[in-house]
């Protein structure tokens, strides 16, 4: 059964703070890895789509880097603002097209 | 450009009906895909069309099925529902596999 992880389930910040999250995912078979803001009433956004292993990818005040060979991506935001509060999900996909959402981080930054 | 739209926004239908939801992906994207978000399962994969072909499907029984057109619009059919089909359903538009996807706003759907 294919697995995606993240952690932590929820953080709580103060603005200004920078943080990071984890994203877990299976070693085998990977072909992308993406990460999506999901604001409150509103649709997922596509943040990165990660495909080679060392990847680092950035946008604005968040980046992302991605290690394909012991499975795991993480998500940096820089100075953290209060419209960045959202959960930030994880979307591995297969070389065969599965698709497993990780559960989510939710992110609250206090002003 | 305009995004991905989806209709309709909102839904309600009794068990054992069925419903079809559409999905007008933006335009030029030639990949489609669709998911279900509900509150215990998080968001989960339903399948993903491109050039008019499924090229995927997720973990959901033969109820659940979709099509693409030659516009690359996206139908999904859900037949006889059940109380446990009531859930945000989403699609996504993208150039093609590997690409950023590009969300709709939704469909709600709630089954009495």
């Amino acid at each position: 059964i294919l697995n995606v992880e993240q952690s932590p389930q929820s953080l709580h910040v103060q603005e200004g703070d920078s943080t990071n999250f984890t994203c877990s995912f299976p070693s085998s078979n990977f072909y992308a890895l993406h990460w999506y803001r999901w604001e409150t009433a509103k649709s997922p956004e596509a943040l990165f789509v990660m495909t080679l292993n060392g990847d680092e990818k950035k946008k604005g005040r968040i980046s992302a880097t991605l290690n394909t060979k012991e499975g795991y991506s993480y998500l940096y935001i820089k100075g953290s603002q209060p419209e960045d509060s959202a959960t930030y999900l994880c979307a591995f996909k297969t070389s065969y097209d599965k698709v497993i959402f990780g559960p989510g981080t939710s992110l609250s930054v206090i002003p | 450009k305009a995004g991905v739209t989806q209709t309709p926004r909102y839904l309600i239908k009794t068990r054992g009906q069925q419903v079809t939801l559409s999905c007008s992906p933006i335009s030029g994207h030639r990949s489609v895909s669709w998911y279900q978000q509900t509150p215990g399962q998080g968001l989960q994969f339903l399948f993903e069309y491109f050039s008019e072909t499924q090229r995927n499907k997720g973990n959901f029984p033969g109820r659940f099925s979709g099509r693409q057109f030659s516009n690359s619009r996206s139908e999904m059919n859900v037949s006889t529902l059940e109380l446990g089909d009531s859930a945000l359903y989403l699609c996504a538009s993208s150039w093609d596999r590997g690409n950023l996807q590009y969300f709709g706003p939704g469909t709600r759907l709630t089954v009495t």
